[in-house]
């Protein structure tokens, strides 16, 4: 159980195109998901926290108008990064845990790995 | 703001021997520590983790130690195997604010 699954795997896109990432959990409903960024050979960089039926949280530093958020079901939130750049390329995941009570471990996605040329 | 750091950023042990990663994070109200292994272009992996009422945790060849009063906690790995290498990587969550700050990760590597 608690399999979170994440689309594209990877992606290559020309610098000024938005790319869209897709989180889904797949037999759990998650009210929370969590968006990191991940350098080579890096931590785990929270960008974001994405809340169903409301606004995402950004983390100070992360630009909200160019990583656009959506988490319009219990099962699914978006990433968009829109008007890419070179410096935008980097892995991406997400992350979402069980709606439970209590400290939860997070499961993540298998990441995007996004190249932007 | 919150942060966590970890010890070793690096780390070889002969097969056999034990494996010690350290963390210290900074905000007193977390209450939850896991840890997770993230081998080559894989996703992170849960391994093990411990809540702040607990001292101690063990799963087999791991173990987790928590020290709150020094907001210290460790992952321990006995009689590793070549099949342990990859980059762990030590979390502190905060019920209040409902964050996950992860440490910088330690690659291990255990040779044959």
């Amino acid at each position: 159980g608690a399999v979170v699954s994440q689309h594209p795997s990877r992606v290559i896109c020309k610098s000024g195109t938005s790319v869209k990432i897709e989180c889904r959990s797949l037999d759990f409903q998650a009210t929370t998901m969590f968006w990191y960024r991940q350098f080579p050979k890096q931590s785990l960089m929270l960008m974001a926290t994405s809340n169903e039926g409301s606004k995402a949280t950004y983390e100070q530093g992360v630009e909200k108008d160019k990583f656009l958020i959506n988490h319009a079901s219990l099962t699914l939130s978006t990433l968009t990064v829109t008007s890419a750049h070179p410096e935008d390329s980097s892995f991406y995941i997400c992350s979402a845990r069980l709606d439970r009570g209590g400290n939860s471990p997070l499961h993540f996605g298998n990441g995007t790995r996004l190249t932007v040329t | 703001g919150e942060n966590v750091e970890q010890h070793p950023s690096t780390l070889s042990v002969q097969e056999g021997d034990s494996a010690v990663i350290k963390c210290t994070y900074s905000d007193s109200a977390s209450n939850y520590f896991p840890w997770y292994k993230q081998e080559l272009g894989k996703r992170p992996q849960l391994i093990i983790d411990i809540r702040s009422n607990v001292g101690e945790k063990k799963d087999q060849r791991i173990a987790v130690t928590l020290n709150k009063t020094a907001k210290h906690f460790s992952l321990h790995i006995t009689e590793t195997q070549p099949e342990d290498s990859a980059v762990y990587f030590c979390a502190a969550y905060t019920s209040g604010t409902y964050k996950y700050i992860f440490g910088t990760g330690t690659r291990l590597k255990v040779l044959a």
